[in-house]
């Protein structure tokens, strides 16, 4: 069945740095296009990122553009979200969505990894 | 951005009940919405895309319609396992956006 775990989570300061990674498992990575999206603690959910399933689409929220750089390796079967100058209220669970089809439904979630962005 | 606002934010009901969450978007998305649940500590999992096609493996007595800047979500004899935060999204343009959700409490 679809599996994605994430990692990659943890504590940073203000200003910081952290990579998160997911794993894909148990269906054709390379033809889906894939998403982060976040829940901060209490929260809605928020769109984060997607990207196509060649790699030549991306996409971001305006409150991460220019920070933020979603990849993906499909060899590995894997979608990795780089995050730079971190800010408090980037503090939230990210989640790894395979996303599908014409209505971009995020069908497939991961369990979530938590970042928390404090001094 | 296309801003979604779900209606109500909190529902109480009771088993068997009936339920209706509506979901509005600031513009037209023709049928570019879909629905999510959320139970606490867990993950969200896709109920309803393309405002009215089932995900596999969801339980019939939830459906979903509407078309333009109106949509709606329908639970019918609600069951326990029922009980959780829903959440619409529309995927008409980027950035993709939810609405804030709506707790189905038990009365």
């Amino acid at each position: 069945q679809v599996q994605l775990v994430e990692s990659g989570g943890g504590l940073v300061k203000p200003g910081g740095s952290l990579r998160l990674s997911c794993a894909a498992s148990g269906f054709s990575f390379s033809d889906h296009y894939m998403s982060w999206v976040r829940q901060a603690p209490g929260k809605g959910l928020e769109w984060v990122s997607y990207i196509s399933s060649d790699s030549s689409h991306t996409n971001y929220a305006d409150s991460v553009k220019g920070r933020f750089s979603i990849s993906r390796d499909n060899a590995e079967k894997s979608v990795y979200l780089q995050m730079s100058s971190l800010r408090a209220e980037d503090s939230a669970v990210y989640y790894c969505v395979r996303t599908r089809g014409s209505y971009l439904h995020l069908d497939s979630w991961g369990q979530g990894t938590l970042v928390t962005v404090s001094s | 951005e296309i801003q979604m606002t779900q209606s109500p934010s909190v529902l109480s009901a009771s088993v068997g009940d009936r339920v209706t969450i509506t979901c509005r978007a600031s513009q037209k998305i023709s049928n570019y919405l879909n629905w999510y649940q959320q139970k606490p500590g867990k993950a969200p999992k896709l109920l309803i895309y393309g405002a009215s096609s089932f995900q596999s493996g969801v339980p019939s007595r939830f459906s979903g319609s509407g078309s333009g800047t109106d949509f709606t979500l329908t639970i019918n004899s609600l069951q326990l396992e029922d009980f959780a935060t829903y959440f619409c999204q529309q995927s008409y343009s980027v950035p993709l956006t939810f609405g804030g959700g709506t707790k189905l409490e038990i009365k």
